[in-house]
């Protein structure tokens, strides 16, 4: 199994231009989820999906978009770009119900700069 | 307001040091606490716990709940260089999808 994998690992960007962040997990797990994480500072939730089809904010979802068309796939959308969204972004997934297990799997992470 | 705080935020040792890491944590209906790794990448699981008083360990590193006191501690002995990284706490509860996540703890480690 590859895991967790996201694409870039990283990007530039000008302020106003868009992007997908691309996030894909081979463990059939039903949770996928977006972090942000900013220098010196701990991860904060964007989105996240507890299957195909159903998304839903998390702490931070201003200026992104997400959708979850398969099992498989967790794109993040950044429509436009701004620099308070230099971040470092990880795409985690994880198998969860009542007699499973809390354990995230994290991507490698994109280091995103927008300038 | 469901939070998890950890301390300290930084941490500076020796090579042979042992150190002890704390989470506090308030949420409604806990479900587990999970300890992660993080270094120059995406963290790594540690350790899930959800008894009370049962140490979970993996050679250096060992953790403890304590579900009364609403803490966990993590312990890393006889600490390496390698060891250095940020030490992230996470909570779950049955009321939510989601994992709450604390700051992390940086620790250094110097030869």
């Amino acid at each position: 199994n590859a895991g967790v994998t996201q694409t870039p690992k990283f990007r530039i960007l000008k302020i106003g231009q868009s992007m997908t962040l691309q996030c894909t997990q081979d463990m059939n797990h039903n949770y996928m989820y977006w972090y942000r994480q900013d220098p010196g500072m701990g991860l904060k939730l964007i989105y996240y999906s507890v299957g195909a089809g159903i998304t839903d904010k998390g702490e931070v979802p201003n200026g992104y978009n997400v959708s979850r068309s398969t099992t498989e796939d967790f794109p993040l959308r950044l429509e436009l770009a701004a620099p308070s969204q230099t971040s470092v972004y990880f795409c985690a997934s994880s198998y969860w119900d009542r007699g499973g297990t809390d354990t995230q799997y994290f991507g490698p992470g994109t280091r995103l700069t927008v300038l | 307001e469901d939070k998890v705080v950890q301390s300290p935020l930084s941490l500076v040792v020796h090579e042979g040091d042992t150190v002890t890491l704390n989470c506090s944590y308030e949420v409604t209906n806990f479900r587990s606490l999970l300890w992660y790794k993080q270094e120059k990448k995406a963290p790594t699981f540690l350790f899930m716990l959800t008894s009370s008083g049962i140490e979970k360990k993996s050679g250096r590193l060992s953790s403890i709940l304590d579900k009364k006191e609403l803490f966990s501690i993590l312990n890393i002995t006889a600490t390496q260089t390698g060891d250095s990284a940020i030490y992230l706490c996470a909570v779950s509860s049955y009321n939510t999808d989601k994992l709450i996540f604390g700051t992390g703890t940086r620790l250094q480690v110097f030869p």
